[in-house]
């Protein structure tokens, strides 16, 4: 069954340094998003993308926060520098862009900034 | 206020009962309605999702929106330990594909 693949699962980081996490969308979906979810909270967007072009980032930390999809196809969430607030889990999502259908999601990475 | 708002929980249950989760919103253009399940440390998973009102069944799990009163609703039928889980509704208008999620139910089903 195809599915989002995301790496790493996990990773500690020394804050001030910087962070990426990679994610390889279902083959063929044109939409990929990052979400970030703290904790005991529900996932929040952070960027959004249709194809290689961003179409909404409007919730990205962009000092610090950045993302590419260069290809249209696998996409890079970097931070630099990491921050002990931006601790959480990373999940990467994906869906068709021509299907009434709803996004599937990664496994996430879950960050640890100490 | 936050546009997706969902009841935290814990809800504990015994196997076999029924479960109701809830969820409400304020945005009137909200169309698409999803239920996702999270196991610990997991990605969430797509449920169900539904467009406007009505209900949709699909085996043990009944998914239920009422647009007059802006309320999302899941049901579980014969509910089983595998299904303690998070559940986390979800919403977005007709002309957008960003999802806004609730914070997340936690579920317990006790054998």
């Amino acid at each position: 069954e195809a599915e989002v693949a995301q790496s790493p699962r996990y990773k500690i980081t020394e804050k001030s340094q910087a962070v990426a996490f990679w994610c390889d969308p279902i083959s063929g979906h044109a939409t990929l998003y990052w979400y970030r979810q703290i904790l005991g909270q529900g996932p929040e967007l952070l960027v959004q993308f249709q194809d290689e072009s961003v179409v909404d980032d409007s919730q990205l930390p962009k000092d610090r926060f950045s993302a590419e999809r260069l290809k249209g196809v696998d996409s890079t969430l970097k931070i630099q520098p990491a921050e002990l607030g931006d601790s959480a889990m990373y999940l990467c999502a994906s869906r068709p862009g021509s299907q009434n259908t709803e996004a599937f999601f990664g496994q996430g990475t879950r960050l640890t900034v100490v | 206020q936050k546009e997706v708002e969902q009841d935290p929980g814990p809800l504990s249950v015994p196997e076999g009962a029924i479960v109701s989760l809830n969820c409400t919103y304020s945005n009137s253009a909200f169309q698409y309605f999803m239920w996702y399940r999270q196991y610990s440390r997991k990605g969430p998973e797509l449920l169900m999702y539904t467009y406007s009102s009505g209900n949709k069944e699909d085996g043990r799990f009944t998914a239920q929106v009422d647009k007059s009163s802006k309320y999302i609703s899941l049901f579980i039928r014969d509910s089983q330990p595998s299904d303690s889980a998070t559940y986390l509704c979800a919403s977005r208008m007709d002309s957008s594909y960003k999802l806004i999620f609730g914070s997340g139910t936690r579920l317990l089903v006790r054998p």
